[in-house]
């Protein structure tokens, strides 16, 4: 059974400060990784891709990919209170089956 | 563009009753896929189109629900009869390739069945 694992939350973080979201995956063979934001009562929305390993920069967003340890992380640098949502993890193993984390709702803080 | 475009938005209907929910993907995408997210099961892939094909259907959950892809720019979901457990969202996809991780969601049909 393939798996992608990630803390439900709710993770609470100050405004400004750094936002970091884990997700962790059972398939080794997986090949891409992504990140989908999900505003409550609205659709998931891709923010993030990555396919190799190390780190991945887009804005203020960055993702993290650790292949060996089965690892994908999503940081967001100066949190604001629109980024507050919930944060999908998704992994796919070369088809078209995405595996998707229960997903973690962050909270930023005024 | 557009992007995917998905009807009724909200559908609120009796048990018994039949529910169709359609699809509009965006143009030049090959791939579809119906979701249905719920909180207790997260987002679920219940049909996978690719060229308006049906390539997975594994997880429909029973046949009370059917899926069609007519042409490039369409599809349907039907529920029939419909039951209180089939309250849910129900999102549309599409994506520019066949192995691609990167959907476009439509913006949902939220289902509830009395």
């Amino acid at each position: 059974q393939k798996e992608v694992e990630q803390n439900s939350g709710p993770l609470s973080v100050p405004e400004g400060a750094i936002a970091s979201l884990n997700c962790t995956y059972s398939d080794r063979v997986s090949q891409s990784f992504f990140w989908y934001r999900q505003y409550s009562g609205k659709s998931p929305e891709l923010i993030m891709s990555i396919y190799s390993n190390g780190d991945k920069e887009d804005g203020r967003f960055t993702a993290q990919l650790n292949k060996a340890s089965q690892y994908v992380s999503l940081l967001i640098r100066d949190s604001q209170p629109s980024d507050s949502a919930t944060y999908l993890c998704a992994v796919n193993g070369g088809n078209y089956q995405l595996i998707w984390g229960a997903g973690t709702k962050l909270i930023i803080k005024p | 563009d557009a992007g995917v475009i998905q009807s009724p938005r909200h559908e609120v209907t009796e048990m018994g009753q039949e529910v169709t929910l359609r699809c509009k993907p965006i143009s030049g995408h090959n791939s579809l896929f119906w979701y249905r997210q719920t909180m207790m099961r997260g987002l679920e892939l219940l049909i996978y189109f690719n060229n308006n094909v049906p390539i997975d259907d594994s997880g429909m959950p029973e046949d009370r629900f059917s899926a069609k892809m007519p042409n490039a720019s369409f599809s349907t979901l039907k529920i029939q009869p419909s039951e209180p457990r089939d309250s849910a969202v129900y999102f549309c996809a599409s994506s520019a390739g066949e192995n691609t991780g990167e959907l476009f969601f439509g913006e949902g049909s939220r289902l509830t069945v009395l």
